[in-house]
């Protein structure tokens, strides 16, 4: 019954190619976001979903793309990888505030 | 935007005493402050919040300080155990159309010495 889970927790591939991570919530919360935590540590929110909609776009590279399919789901698709995109990104959901985190997906970029 | 600043980065401290974590934001508007803590490779979880409309929140150990004017809050961590050791975040946001845009401090690894 974990609140907020990701697939797959690791993913290692070659630069160039195209990947996608998928977060699901059983909360019920109506916002998702995705956020990326860089090999110091530093956690840096890209995108957040309100009841499908985009509500917040980080400076992000456009080979970033979230999809929201429905409130419960945010998925990341990231085109022509690179090795700058190794990282850890971590979904959350929240209902307001505050919010909760998945487990995360660590992306090795060889 | 947004900017906030931690302190210290490293914090070690002897089991059993207190240790103190500061934060500073940029934005007035900020209005909602959290702090999650991070074991190593776990996920970020939330273990106090405040909101900007009261100064200081205690849970058992743990306690937040809020000084709006000054623009700085502080995480209070008293009869440290060895189990506190993590990375320490502190967030500071303002409510975006149902969203809460947090912007993170850079982190500060608490070292609980036995």
């Amino acid at each position: 019954d974990t609140a907020v889970s990701q697939t797959p927790k690791y993913l290692v591939t070659q630069m160039g190619n195209d990947k996608s991570i998928k977060c699901e919530q059983n909360l019920g919360h109506d916002t998702m976001y995705w956020y990326k935590q860089d090999s110091k540590k530093f956690l840096k929110i890209m995108f957040s979903y309100n009841n499908k909609e985009l509500i917040i776009n980080e400076t992000v590279p456009n080979r970033f793309s979230p999809k929201s399919p429905d409130k419960a789901h945010l998925n990341l698709h990231i085109n022509s990888l690179e090795l700058g995109d190794s990282a850890v990104y971590f979904c959350a959901s929240s209902q307001a505030a505050p919010q909760y985190f998945g487990p995360g997906t660590r992306l090795l970029v060889l | 935007g947004e900017n906030v600043e931690q302190h210290p980065s490293t914090l070690s401290v002897q089991e059993g005493d207190s240790a103190v974590i500061k934060c500073t934001y940029s934005d007035s508007a900020s209005n909602y402050f959290p702090w999650y803590k991070q074991e190593l490779g776990k996920r970020p979880q939330l273990i106090i919040d405040i909101r900007s409309n009261v100064g200081e929140k205690k849970d058992q150990r743990i306690a937040v300080t809020l000084n709006k004017t000054a623009k700085h809050f502080s995480l209070h961590i008293t009869e440290t155990q060895p189990e506190d050791s993590a990375v320490y975040f502190c967030a500071a946001s303002n409510g975006i159309q149902g969203a809460q845009k947090l912007v993170f401090g850079q982190g500060t690894r608490l070292t609980i010495n036995p």
